[in-house]
């Protein structure tokens, strides 16, 4: 079965850029989304189809994939971004999850 | 407005049976690819189940073929997910969420979730 990996944990610095990855064999000739999950809540659409953003998502989240990898960035994070995060995508008519990113803004 | 909201959740043994429903509102429903993602206790995001506009399709993660049904009902703007010979490892907050395009795959829409914990 087809596997999406992320790293468990990134750190960054408010106003900074946080890249958050996502890896699975040959990942850029799949759509890949992101979801946003903040404690207690569901998630959150916060990019589809590699690199758009729904309407409401801030700018400052921005997607890409090529090869093996997706990646979701963060640019000027703010406190409010401090969230777990969670690939996304579809093979053989099966939905695939990565296992999330805790996103720590210290 | 437009949302969806879970319902039928609750505490069961192991080896039990429970019905969740999920009912949607400010949408056309029937147009729309839905599923079923569950979310263990402080663990990640996994799908459950798909189920196609009209009905005609329907797909599941492994580890529950044979035991969950996913169905509709496009008249009654809902979704429901049968869940026979539960586990503990069934226990999760579970999610009805909306296939924004089929094709793409992605959920932008989802209800708030309802628990199910299995459990002697």
């Amino acid at each position: 079965s087809y596997e999406l990996t992320q790293s468990p944990s990134v750190s960054v610095s408010p106003g900074q850029t946080a890249s958050i990855t996502c890896s699975g064999d040959k990942l850029g000739k799949k759509y890949v989304c992101w979801y946003q999950q903040k404690p207690g809540q569901s998630p959150i659409l916060v990019i589809y189809e590699d690199t758009k953003r729904p309407s409401g998502i801030p700018e400052r989240f921005s997607g890409s994939n090529s090869g093996n990898t997706a990646t979701l960035t963060i640019s000027g994070t703010q406190a409010m971004d401090e969230a777990d995060y969670y690939c996304q995508a579809w093979d053989s008519n099966t939905v695939v999850f990565g296992g999330g990113t805790k996103l720590t803004v210290l | 407005e437009v949302q969806l909201v879970e319902s039928g959740g609750g505490l069961v043994q192991p080896g039990g049976s429970l019905r969740l429903s999920c009912a949607a509102s400010g949408f056309s429903f029937s147009r729309y690819w839905m599923s079923w993602v569950r979310q263990a206790p402080g663990k990640g995001l996994e799908w459950v189940a798909n189920k196609k506009e009209d009905g005609s399709e329907k797909y599941y993660v492994d580890s529950v073929k044979g035991r969950f049904t996913i169905s509709r009902d496009n008249a009654k703007n809902s979704l429901y997910l049968q869940m026979n010979s539960l586990r503990g490892e069934d226990t999760a907050v579970y999610y009805c969420a909306r296939v924004g395009a089929v094709g793409f795959w992605y959920f932008d829409l989802w209800g708030r979730g309802t628990l199910v914990t299995v459990s002697s």
